[in-house]
């Protein structure tokens, strides 16, 4: 069946740099986008961006430009987001989900990662 | 950028039927994915390309979309059908989430 793991919850200070990795199962991990979605405390989905799995060639949404990085190692069917200089307001759950590109939906959704920045 | 507008909040009686509204500039010619999110969990799909339930999906969950605005039914409401719901469409090649709808079952 179809899984996407995403790595455990981190607790980081300003300034800081974090990884949270997505891990996929269940498919052809080169057969769909991987895209990432941000959920701050108390608010609504947050479209950051997505990679193709293809190519590595990743898009950022509007405001998620300069610190946020997509990645990839399809050896082992992961997709990574990487936050550097880690400000407050980037505490939030980030989520992975996937789909088909072309107007599709997501169809599979990581557990999602909390990340706390916090002195 | 495309916007999407929901209802911040939206009540049902317990068995009565409930209709959240996504707003969007002719979001009729656009194909319109709407998920459930309960406290604590990852988003899950409920209705696909305005209308097209997953599998697992309760026939109660329905879809339609014209004009300016989508809407997710949901008859005969449960107590655990309480959530936000998301609107979602692509705008070009970014995918959009309306601001969420919280479902309160009365």
């Amino acid at each position: 069946q179809v899984q996407l793991v995403q790595s455990g919850s981190e607790l980081k200070k300003p300034g800081a740099s974090v990884k949270v990795s997505c891990k996929a199962s269940g498919y052809t991990f080169t057969s769909y986008a991987m895209n990432w979605v941000r959920q701050a405390p108390g608010q609504g989905l947050e479209w950051m961006g997505w990679i193709n799995t293809n190519t590595g060639n990743p898009t950022y949404a509007q405001g998620f430009t300069g610190r946020f990085v997509f990645s990839l190692d399809t050896s082992v069917s992961t997709a990574y987001l990487q936050i550097s200089s880690l400000k407050a307001e980037d505490t939030a759950v980030y989520y992975c989900a996937r789909d088909l590109g072309m107007e599709s939906h997501f169809d599979y959704w990581g557990q999602g990662t909390l990340v706390t920045v916090s002195s | 950028s495309y916007e999407l507008t929901q209802p911040l909040s939206v009540s049902v009686a317990l068995g009565q039927t409930a209709r959240i509204t996504c707003g969007g500039n002719n979001i009729g010619s656009k194909n319109v994915h709407w998920y459930q999110q309960k406290p604590g969990q990852a988003p899950v799909l409920v209705i696909y390309r305005d209308s097209n339930r997953p599998s697992g999906i309760p026939e109660r969950f329905s879809g339609s979309n014209s004009g300016n605005t989508a809407t997710l039914t949901i008859s005969r409401a449960q107590a655990g059908d309480e959530a936000d719901y998301y609107c979602q469409v692509w705008d070009s090649s970014d995918r959009v989430f309306g601001g969420g709808t919280k479902l309160t079952v009365l």
